[in-house]
């Protein structure tokens, strides 16, 4: 069965640098979600997707903006990148039930570091 | 607010026993409760999930989880664990009355190693 597709797997950027994440949910999957796992750590949810609109935000940093397309994919652009930054970005999608019902299945996730 | 506690870091079980990975949780609501597992440099995995109904949840690769409202708590467990299996389980909660549902929290994570 197709899953999430995450691009780059693995990114290098330098400090104050930029870098866009893509993420393909999986087909008629509607909404998105984007995750940041720093080493050792739990997954913090970044912010989320339905339908092409925003539907939660979490602890994403004002420096970082994603977006929903018509085909369902997402990118997620983090501008003035700090070594903090350096973390496993997680996408998950899923279809969209009864609130809070469904089922999120992630991708891969792309290994950003910062240097 | 949601929270979610695992508090064991640090899980090990030979093979073939039974193995139990804690979780407990707070909301405000009910509770979706979610177990995810993840290998080394990959993403999560699904593995069950409560929602409502029985309190025995039957997911992938032989685990199975029990909700236990009363004690707050959502253990993970399968009865003959298997080399394979070691790896780090993420619990993860979804409260019914937040008005951010989309927000899944994960407890800390607990390493699982099955000692051959």
């Amino acid at each position: 069965a197709a899953g999430v597709i995450q691009s780059p797997r693995h990114l290098i950027k330098e400090k104050r640098e930029t870098a866009t994440l893509k993420c393909y949910p999986i087909p008629r999957h509607d909404t998105v979600y984007w995750y940041q796992q720093g080493p050792g750590q739990d997954p913090q949810f970044l912010i989320s997707f339905y339908e092409k609109m925003q539907s939660d935000k979490g602890s994403i940093p004002d420096r970082f903006s994603a977006q929903q397309f018509s085909d369902y994919h997402s990118e997620l652009n983090m501008s003035s990148l700090e070594l903090g930054d350096s973390a496993l970005y997680f996408c998950a999608s899923s279809l969209a039930g009864l609130a809070g019902t469904d089922t999120q299945y992630f991708g891969p996730g792309t290994r950003l570091t910062v240097l | 607010a949601q929270s979610v506690a695992q508090p064991e870091d640090q899980v090990n079980v030979a093979e073939g026993n039974p193995l139990t990975v804690k979780c407990t949780y707070s909301v405000s609501g009910n509770p979706y409760l979610f177990w995810y597992v993840q290998y080394p440099n990959r993403g999560l995995q699904f593995l069950l999930k409560y929602i409502t109904g029985d309190n025995l949840v039957k997911g992938s690769y032989g685990f199975e989880a029990e909700f236990n409202k009363s004690q707050t708590s959502f253990h993970l467990k399968k009865p003959s664990a298997l080399v394979s299996d070691s790896a780090l389980y993420f619990c993860a909660v979804r409260d019914e009355d937040s008005t951010s549902y989309d927000k899944v929290i994960f407890g800390p994570g607990t390493s699982l190693s099955v000692i051959p």
